[in-house]
């Protein structure tokens, strides 16, 4: 299984432009993520999904849109570039199942720089 | 608002020592209580978990301890080796909605 897979890796956006961050899972989890890490923060909850075509506001959505067309994939766009998005993106999922650690398995995360 | 509050931002320790890191919760709602570490480059990945209803969960070196009625965890590292150097968040949830709320980081250095 290749996990949690997340592109780019890197990425340099000029104010005002737009993209999509990309994800996938193979592990078969209903429940995806979006994290954002800035300097020195922890994690904040953007955005999230408990299955295919439902998806729900976190902490700080403003700014993204998410879509949820397939278990696998859970792409995270970005409207409008602004350098407060300057951050680095993980993405995550974890299982429906009733396992008591319900860990959430973490992407190698994309770090964005907007100019 | 920060719901998690972790302390200290960063530690040093010398090899065979305790590493302890601090978490303060306000939330009651709260119910579950995992330990992440993040390796830099890497995505975090989960080391420990707990729930409310133990004081204690130990995992080899990993130990977390909670305390309910002051809203309270830490997580103690035994014998810290220099590999156990990472970025350790703590965070919590409310069983059902799997969001994680996240503090705001240890930077753990031990030093051979």
């Amino acid at each position: 299984n290749a996990g949690v897979t997340q592109t780019p890796k890197f990425r340099i956006l000029k104010i005002g432009q737009s993209m999509t961050l990309q994800c996938a899972q193979d592990m078969n989890h209903n429940y995806m993520y979006w994290y954002r890490q800035d300097p020195g923060m922890g994690l904040k909850l953007i955005y999230y999904s408990v299955g295919a075509g439902i998806t729900d506001k976190g902490e700080v959505p403003n700014g993204y849109n998410v879509s949820r067309s397939t278990t696998e994939d859970f792409p995270l766009r970005l409207e409008l570039a602004a350098p407060s998005q300057t951050s680095v993106y993980f993405c995550a999922s974890s299982s429906q199942g009733a396992t008591p650690r319900y860990e959430q398995y973490f992407g190698p995360g994309t770090r964005l720089t907007v100019t | 608002q920060q719901q998690v509050k972790q302390s200290p931002q960063s530690l040093i320790v010398q090899k065979g020592g305790i590493s302890i890191i601090n978490c303060a919760y306000e939330n009651t709602a709260f119910d579950y209580f995992p330990w992440y570490q993040q390796f830099p480059g890497k995505g975090p990945a989960l080391l420990i978990a707990i729930r409310p209803d133990v004081s204690e969960k130990k995992e080899g070196r990993f130990t977390i301890s909670f305390n309910k009625s002051a809203k309270q965890f830490s997580l103690h590292i035994m014998d810290s080796q220099p590999g156990d150097s990472a970025t350790y968040f703590c965070a919590a949830s409310i069983t059902g909605r799997r969001a994680l709320t996240f503090g705001s980081g240890t930077r753990l250095q031990v030093q051979p």
